[in-house]
């Protein structure tokens, strides 16, 4: 299993501004990834974060607007740039780890604009 | 494109009862699926995984069912409790084991 820790846990913020969200699993994990969960909506997965090498992108989501840096097997971080009121989320980060692929979140980032 | 739905939207039961939530997939070539639930304004925490191979998996008062060919599955609550109260979602993945397709998930409340 992994335990998933994420900072902040929440965020207000002024439009225009950035945040940087943190995610650290306590074990290493192949795979991480970015979910962004809207109210009262489902998970849309925002990227796969790559280990040395540059986050995949699902289709309507930006590298300018959610860079993502993963230095290592353990640790990643999400930035929301140049917020607007439609980025209020909360922002969740996931592992995937072992051989079943067992997928597990941390408690997320609530994140308001305004 | 997997698409993934959730029925009932949403469940209201009395303490003690037995319930069913249902969870359709368009794909049968999957590699697992899992079934989660989210208390509000959390994250979320893995309650079963049941592989392609696998018809089900238990876990206390939790049985989840898989029935590729048909593309369902099912999670079934035992004597239910307040405690239960949350959001049920289930997740599809893919047969690569490389991406997850989420569910709307279903709102599910205990009254005492």
């Amino acid at each position: 299993s992994a335990v998933i820790s994420q900072k902040p846990s929440r965020d207000i913020c002024q439009r225009g501004t950035s945040l940087t969200i943190q995610c650290q699993v306590d074990s290493q994990v192949t795979m991480m990834f970015w979910y962004r969960q809207q109210p009262g909506q489902s998970l849309t997965l925002i990227a796969t974060a790559n280990q040395g090498s540059e986050a995949t992108y699902e289709s309507g989501f930006v590298i300018d607007k959610f860079p993502i840096s993963r230095p290592n097997l353990t640790f990643s971080t999400l930035t929301v740039s140049n917020m607007s009121p439609e980025d209020s989320s909360i922002y969740l980060c996931s592992a995937r780890t072992g051989l079943n692929y067992e997928q597990y979140f941390g408690p997320g980032t609530r994140l308001t604009v305004t | 494109k997997q698409e993934v739905t959730q029925i009932p939207a949403a469940l209201s039961v009395p303490e003690g009862e037995n319930l069913v939530l249902n969870c359709s997939f368009t794909d049968s070539a999957i590699y697992n699926l899992q079934w989660f639930r989210q208390d509000p304004g959390k994250g979320l925490t893995s309650l079963l995984l049941i592989q392609s191979s696998q018809r089900e998996q238990t876990s206390g008062r939790l049985n989840a069912s898989l029935d590729k060919s048909s593309g369902r599955s099912t999670l079934y609550i035992a004597a239910s409790q307040p405690g239960d109260s949350a959001t049920y979602l289930c997740a599809v993945g893919d047969n690569y084991g490389q991406n997850f397709v989420f569910g709307p998930g279903t709102r599910l409340s205990v009254l005492p």
